[in-house]
């Protein structure tokens, strides 16, 4: 069945530290592949998406990139801040279509000043 | 211009009873979802609803039922509430079925404390 795993956190860094959140995915075929942030006492909103392998998602200065030979689809940002600090969900959707959308554990990100 | 709208925000509310959360959507979208998230922030989905048709229904216990009065609106009713389904509850819509438009929308969500 389809499945995402992702990196368990708590994750802490300092300010303008490197950030990976580490992603894989079991799925078949090529689905789409998201992340997600929830910033606290909000809900999920869409971070970045890739729907084909070798894409580039980016926003905010967070990039993925869709690995199909790895399964993965890590996180990252060069320079995080303070107010980077939330929840961030790993998440794809089957290419047959469908409405179900599988998302990981969540990463929880706190960022110290 | 909220997107997805929920209410209430916060719901408190002793063992036995029933109550229910209203989700609205003003985006157009065919799909509605409604997602349990518990305290370590894990999101499972409960139910979906596509043009007012039931189309995900979970595990999940009969007490919870959904109502889809049309496409715009995706309401849950819970009876006899429970310790355990204390929880924050999230309302989502999306265009549709094909993978690569499936971005969820997501509510701002409901708290819900049962005592």
């Amino acid at each position: 069945g389809n499945s995402v795993t992702q990196m368990e956190g708590p994750v802490t860094l300092s300010e303008e530290a490197f950030l990976t959140i580490n992603c894989t995915y079991t799925a078949t075929g090529y689905p789409s592949l998201f992340w997600y942030v929830q910033y606290p006492g909000e809900g999920l909103q869409l971070l970045l998406k890739a729907t084909k392998a070798d894409d580039k998602g980016s926003n905010k200065g967070f990039e993925a990139t869709y690995r199909k030979e790895t399964t993965s689809f890590h996180l990252e940002k060069g320079s995080v801040q303070v107010s980077d600090s939330a929840v961030y969900f790993c998440a794809l959707t089957p290419n047959t279509g469908g409405f179900k959308t599988i998302f990981g554990a969540g990463t929880r990100l706190f960022v110290k000043a | 211009d909220t997107a997805v709208s929920q209410t209430p925000k916060y719901l408190v509310t002793q063992m036995g009873n029933d109550k229910s959360i209203k989700c609205e959507q003003n985006l157009g979208h065919d799909t509605m979802y409604w997602y349990k998230q518990d305290s370590k922030k894990f999101l499972k989905i409960m139910f979906s609803y596509n043009n007012k048709e039931l189309i995900i229904n979970e595990t999940v216990p009969n007490r919870f039922s959904p109502k889809s009065p049309d496409k715009a609106h995706l309401n849950l009713h819970i009876n006899s509430l429970e310790l355990g389904d204390s929880a924050v509850y999230f309302c989502a819509s999306s265009q549709g079925g094909l993978a690569g438009v499936n971005e969820q929308f997501f509510g701002p969500g409901t708290r819900l404390t049962v005592l």
